[in-house]
């Protein structure tokens, strides 16, 4: 029931674009983004949850293609702030509610 | 106060021993958790309080023993744990249990757990 996301891991320079997928095989209900910087919390970024959903948040911007069953995190114009591991995760309710976390995407933002 | 707060930050503890892990939130939610988490890898699901009562238990073995207190607090005791248990344990809370909508989580900083 993990998603699964691509890529591993991203080097940008500043001001690039980034797309981070994350998939699953499963009927997805909704997805989370979270971002974590290496030694902190993850921190939540958006949570999508219709089919066709796009949602923004300053330049990251994420989308959500239900039949597809996958959504896409864009970071558009990066900057060295948007380094960390960022994660994915898909939520349900099973008498309590569970979000599941991708494997991470590693992404460094270099000047 | 949007705060998770976790202590302690760092614990070493052997094998034999007893220790607790606590965390506390003071922002209404009614539903807590605890991840565990391994350098490189994601957050993974251990236990989901709801309303202070247990409702999920990712078959997590026994020497991992989960406790809410009350609507704010959470803790973890631990005992006779072995040093593949050695991770980051992060506490979130959430708004409500039910629901994709309500399903945001906030974490507190994490408990880096040594085990000798």
């Amino acid at each position: 029931q993990q998603p699964v996301q691509s890529p591993q891991a991203v080097i940008l320079r500043e001001g690039e674009d980034a797309v981070i997928n994350c998939s699953s095989s499963k009927a997805l209900y909704s997805v989370h983004w979270y971002r974590q910087k290496h030694g902190e919390a993850p921190v939540f970024l958006m949570i999508l949850l219709k089919g066709g959903e796009q949602k923004g948040h300053d330049k990251i911007s994420a989308s959500f293609n239900e039949k597809k069953q996958q959504s896409s995190l864009y970071l558009t114009a990066s900057q060295l702030s948007y380094s960390g591991t960022y994660f994915c995760g898909t939520g349900f309710y099973t008498g309590g509610f569970k979000t599941i976390f991708g494997a991470g995407t590693r992404l460094f933002v270099k000047a | 106060d949007t705060e998770v707060t976790q202590t302690p930050k760092h614990l070493v503890m052997g094998m034999t021993n007893k220790k607790s892990l606590k965390c506390e939130q003071h922002m209404g939610h009614r539903a807590m958790y605890w991840y565990k988490q391994k350098a490189k890898k994601p957050p993974e699901l251990m236990f989901v309080y709801s309303y202070e009562k247990l409702s999920i238990n990712e078959s997590v073995p026994s020497r991992f023993s989960p406790e809410c207190p009350n609507s704010s607090l959470l803790n973890l005791h631990l005992h006779a744990l072995q040093p593949e248990d050695s991770a980051l344990y992060l506490c979130a809370s959430s708004q409500e249990p039910a629901g994709p909508s309500t399903g945001e989580l906030f974490f507190g900083e994490g408990s880096r757990l040594t085990v000798l």
